[in-house]
């Protein structure tokens, strides 16, 4: 069974600070994808990785896939109230369902 | 563009009840569509998902059905509610492109049975 661990569970920072939260798994997969869910509402997307070691950029969002594809983090500079919610990490191999994590919640306190 | 369309947002049914929910994608053709339920603002549990009309494969055995009589349209059904059936149903739609799947959700029904 494939699995995905995220961490931290729960994070609360202050406006201003910067934050990197994880994805990590023991198996390789084609592509991770990252989405954020504000109460009540349907994750939203925020970006897809399918090279190992590819680096994306989402204004102050930045997320990374590991080189052998087996994790992935989301480092947010500059944290705003706006940012917080449920982060989600979801990876997909072809021909399969996919693999969710457990989420992060950020809570950014201004 | 596409979009995905998932009603009612909010559904407050007694034990025993029947149960219809509804999903239509727009703006594609022979879409993979899925059925996920989330406990409590945490990860996502594939309950159904289909990869045509009135092909339906279940993940977990449980108190739902699911059914796709067109191509972009996906219900989610219950005869007899349980209490254990609350939660918040999620539909959602996958779109293969460049040899990879991306997954977009429609904005859910808070589903809670009393």
């Amino acid at each position: 069974t494939q699995l995905l661990e995220q961490s931290p569970q729960f994070l609360s920072i202050q406006e201003g600070e910067n934050l990197t939260v994880y994805c990590n798994s023991s198996s390789v997969f084609s592509s991770l994808q990252w989405y954020r869910q504000e109460p009540g509402e349907g994750p939203v997307l925020l970006v897809t990785v399918v090279t190992g070691g590819e680096v994306k950029k989402l204004k102050r969002l930045t997320f990374q896939f590991g080189d052998a594809r087996k994790d992935s983090s989301l480092h947010i500079t500059a944290a705003q109230p706006g940012d917080t919610g449920l982060y989600l990490c979801a990876a997909h191999n072809y021909g399969q369902n996919f693999v969710f994590g457990p989420g992060t919640r950020l809570s950014v306190l201004p | 563009s596409q979009t995905i369309h998932q009603w009612p947002a909010t559904l407050v049914q007694p034990v025993g009840s029947p149960l219809s929910l509804e999903c239509t994608v727009e703006g594609t053709s022979n879409p993979n569509l899925y059925w996920y339920r989330q406990a409590a603002g945490r990860g996502l549990q594939l309950l159904f998902y289909s990869v045509g009309i009135g092909q339906i494969s279940s993940e977990v055995p449980q108190n739902l059905s699911a059914s796709r009589p067109q191509d972009r349209q996906f219900i989610l059904s219950s005869k007899k509610l349980l209490l254990s059936d609350s939660g918040f149903y999620l539909c959602a739609w996958s779109l293969s492109t460049g040899g990879f799947e991306k997954l977009f959700f429609g904005s859910g029904t808070q589903l809670s049975v009393l």
